[in-house]
């Protein structure tokens, strides 16, 4: 089946530890995405590509990075720099890029939690 | 910088009663798209409005897209168990923003 696949589901860290997300999508779109949600707030922008080798901070990139080596994969970091972490994280991604996306398609998430 | 805003944050509602959540931009858009993310789940899409004064439906569900192209509105008439959920506007201008969502709660 096509979809995106997001790892772990579940993550308990150490405050002070990176931890890395993983997403991958077999959909052969351009674009991915990174969102974090928090009760009430909806969904923030942390990180986008709309391009292999290429990715532009959303609106909460500060102690977040990524990579876009393959288009199937957009793996997020989550460094020891940012302040709140615990959060629920979705990759998402689309079939166009730009003002005129479609739909995103988004992966189940994965909720981390720091000790 | 550009902000969506939709209210209610919460809703509840009894069974067969209609629900409307309801969304502002601050920006004029060039489209809107809506989601609904049942609990514990992630966000699946429902629709896309692009021209000024669009009103689409889905069954129980009604899409709509203000002339000005800075608000929309989603409602359900006759609401069932199964409408459970948050349900999340997103409005395009140069970025796309999502709301908070509207979370919908429903008494059998």
């Amino acid at each position: 089946d096509g979809g995106i696949t997001q790892s772990p589901k579940y993550l308990f860290r150490k405050e002070g530890q990176n931890v890395t997300l993983s997403c991958e999508q077999n959909l052969n779109h351009d674009a991915m995405y990174w969102y974090r949600q928090d009760p009430g707030q909806g969904l923030r922008l942390i990180y986008y590509s709309q391009i292999v080798n290429d990715f532009q901070k959303g609106d909460i990139a500060e102690g977040y990075s990524v990579s876009r080596e393959k288009k199937e994969s957009f793996p997020l970091t989550v460094t020891s720099a940012q302040k709140n972490p615990t959060a629920f994280y979705l990759c998402a991604s689309s079939a166009r890029p730009g003002r005129n996306t479609g739909e995103l398609f988004f992966g189940e998430g994965s909720r981390l939690t720091v000790l | 910088g550009q902000q969506v805003m939709q209210i209610p944050q919460y809703q509840h509602v009894q069974e067969g009663e209609d629900f409307t959540t309801y969304c502002n931009s601050s920006t004029t858009l060039s489209n809107i798209q809506w989601y609904k993310q049942r609990p514990g789940g992630h966000p699946v899409f429902l629709i896309q409005l692009v021209k000024s004064g669009e009103v689409k439906k889905q069954k129980r569900l009604t899409f709509q897209f203000g002339e000005a192209k800075k608000n929309s509105s989603l409602h359900i008439t006759a609401t069932q168990t199964t409408d459970v959920g948050t349900y999340f506007c997103a409005g395009r201008s140069n970025d796309m923003r999502f709301g908070a969502g509207t979370r919908l709660t429903v008494k059998p």
